[in-house]
Parts: structure tokens; sequence; C-alpha cells
């Protein structure tokens, strides 16, 4: 199986800072990752596909790089609705597997 | 716009078999993958299997042998099952629907699923 890592694992941040979460694979995905925001008790939802591609409805703030084996997702002004939880997904080869996830607090 | 509305049991004793369904509306079923992904209370995501229009299917490795995944394109509507559970899956089952090629794009409410003796 791919292993993803995210980085951190948790984060506080303050409202109009710029954060950003990495997520490297244990081997080349080429751009097959996704990423993914939960909140609190509610349904993850995708921000990012093709690493780098806004989901349709998505703020601008939210932003994706990356190919290979390391990619990052940047909140580029952090909201106070933006705090959750944030996920990594690669789907280059089955099994799908997704990063163990990044808490973001807000300060 | 596309919906996804799943169902079942939500409390199982151990040895018996989890069985969800997710009914698709307001989209086709060619083109697209189908498929589900749990969640542990207070952990992260894992995919569990994947099933395309035409019936092909993919399952996680180390669950393969006790899980069912299949399509009912006359009732728009696809469904899992696990054989055999135990406390350890104890989860949040969400139904997705993903592009050919793409990542999963739509989810359902989620269901949770207790294993409790």
């Amino acid at each position: 199986d791919i292993q993803m890592t995210q980085s951190p694992s948790a984060m506080s941040a303050s409202v109009g800072d710029r954060v950003t979460i990495t997520c490297r694979a244990s081997q080349d995905i080429n751009d097959y990752l996704a990423w993914y925001q939960q909140k609190p008790g509610k349904v993850p939802k995708r921000l990012i596909y093709a690493a780098s591609s806004l989901q349709s409805g998505v703020p601008s703030r939210f932003s994706g790089r990356g190919f290979g084996t390391e990619f990052t997702l940047t909140i580029s002004g952090l909201q106070p609705e933006d705090l959750g939880t944030y996920y990594c997904l690669q789907h280059n080869s089955y099994p799908w597997t997704f990063g163990q996830g990044t808490k973001v607090e807000i300060k | 716009q596309v919906q996804l509305q799943q169902w079942g049991a939500g409390l199982l004793k151990p040895s018996e078999t989890l069985s969800l369904t997710c009914a698709v509306s307001g989209g086709s079923f060619s083109g697209y993958f189908w498929g589900w992904i749990r969640q542990p209370p207070g952990k992260g995501l894992e995919w569990i299997a994947e099933i395309n229009h035409s019936g092909g299917t993919k399952y996680k490795p180390s669950l393969r042998s006790r899980v069912t995944i299949s399509l009912d394109t006359t009732k728009n509507q696809f469904s899992l099952r696990v054989r055999s559970v135990t406390a350890a899956d104890t989860a949040v089952y969400y139904c997705v629907r993903g592009p050919k090629y793409s990542s999963p794009d739509h989810w359902g409410q989620g269901t949770l699923v207790t294993v409790s003796s």
C-alpha cells in the first residue's frame, strides 16, 4: 500500500494567516491526489482534485500544488470557518489511502 | 445535482452482517465509480471498496474476504455488505461517487454502524 504522511498533525493559527499542510507519498502518485476538508460532525468535502485543481464553489484562498511524492495544501488568509480536519487522498493505485489528517484550530 | 442517500442497520452484534444501501438521484451511473469509505469514531478515513458502472470492483485487501460491493442500476442504488463484523468495524460509513480516474466528489450523509454485544 502507498503510505500518505501528512504534516503537521495539528496546528493553531490566527485569522488571516497563511497555512500550509504537506502530504508525502511513499511512492510516485503522479497528480492523483485530492484534498478534503471535514468540519466537526460533518461529511468530508473535496477542496482540490488532481493535486492543484480547485473544486467548483470552493473559495480561491485554497490552493494545491505538487506532483510525484510531495504535495501541499495552502490556505491564503485563514478564516474562522476553515477550522476542521484536512485529509489528503491518493488514488493512483489501489488500495486508495488517506493521510492521517491535519487538525486546524483558530487561535 | 447529484445526491447520495444512504441507509442501513446502525447496531449489530459481533459475527452479524453489515448491510448498507446508497440511492443515487440526479445523475447517471455511466462514467463514474461508486464506493464506500469509513471513519472509526475519532479517527481518520479509510477507503473500503468501489465499483464502476460496468460492475468492475476493487477492494481493500485486508477486508476483501468479508466485503461485497454491488450495483443495481435499475434501482439507481449500490450496496455494501461486510460479513462477520467485530468491534473494529464500528465506524461511520460513507457512500461516495467519483468521476472515472478522479477522486470522490459526492458523499452520502454517513451512517454510524456500531458493533456491540
